[in-house]
């Protein structure tokens, strides 16, 4: 069962912020968050192990609350470049430790 | 360092008829996974392999199926494809050994675009 991504897509004005929510009805060991920019291949921004720790990727940050099986990918400050759809990939044993991607969100960040 | 390669990029077919897509990973990279990413489903988990072994396989039809060689290289194979199968295959590499370490980092190739007709 693939997690569950919100908003589906989200348009913003360069320079302010967005959160994108990762859901999952399992118990996770890892999430992962890539992004794939139009006609290209999905790129890894990070991945967070359970424990709630959060990460950073230029002004992309994220974390992960076990407890709730949810994860939020955070855009700061965002710029053009940051235009491109966000998937959010769960682990779990659950799921017999294969990464399963959520259905994804289109972000585009306009001038 | 070379990424992940797949070939063919773009492909056409009948329905019908079979394909089979190859993929290059990363040197040193020993396992493989698979995904079929169309506008409405998304990014699809299919199989992973890893030192020639799947060890996983998605909700796919027999139809799919794949393989590893020794070199890491891995091929997927669509046996009598369906207008369905359209979708654009990637492959993701990762050096981590899976299993009860979890999934590393993926390394996607950019695919191959199959269209059937």
């Amino acid at each position: 069962q693939q997690p569950v991504q919100s908003p589906q897509a989200v348009i913003l004005r360069e320079g302010e912020d967005a959160v994108i929510n990762c859901s999952s009805s399992k118990a996770l060991y890892s999430v992962h968050w890539y992004r794939q920019k139009h006609g290209e291949a999905p790129v890894f921004l990070m991945i967070l192990l359970k424990g709630g720790e959060q990460k950073g990727h230029e002004k992309i940050s994220a974390s992960f609350n076990e407890k709730k099986q949810q994860s939020s990918l955070y855009l700061t400050a965002s710029q053009l470049s940051y235009s491109g759809t966000y998937f959010c990939g769960t682990d779990s044993k659950a799921a017999g430790n294969k990464l399963t991607f959520g259905g994804g969100t289109r972000v585009l960040v306009k001038p | 360092k070379a990424g992940v390669t797949q070939t063919p990029r773009y492909l056409i077919k009948t329905r019908g008829q079979q394909v089979t897509l190859s993929c290059s990973p990363i040197s040193g990279h020993r396992s493989v996974s698979w995904y079929q990413q169309t506008p409405g489903q998304g990014l699809q988990f299919l199989f992973e392999y890893f030192s020639e072994t799947q060890r996983n396989k998605g909700n796919f039809p027999g139809r799919f199926s794949g393989r590893q060689f020794s070199n890491s290289r891995s091929e997927m194979n669509v046996s009598t494809l369906e207008l369905g199968d359209s979708a654009l295959y990637l492959c993701a590499s990762s050096s981590g050994t899976g299993g009860l370490m979890g999934t590393g980092e993926l390394f996607f190739g950019e695919g191959s675009r199959l269209t059937v007709l």
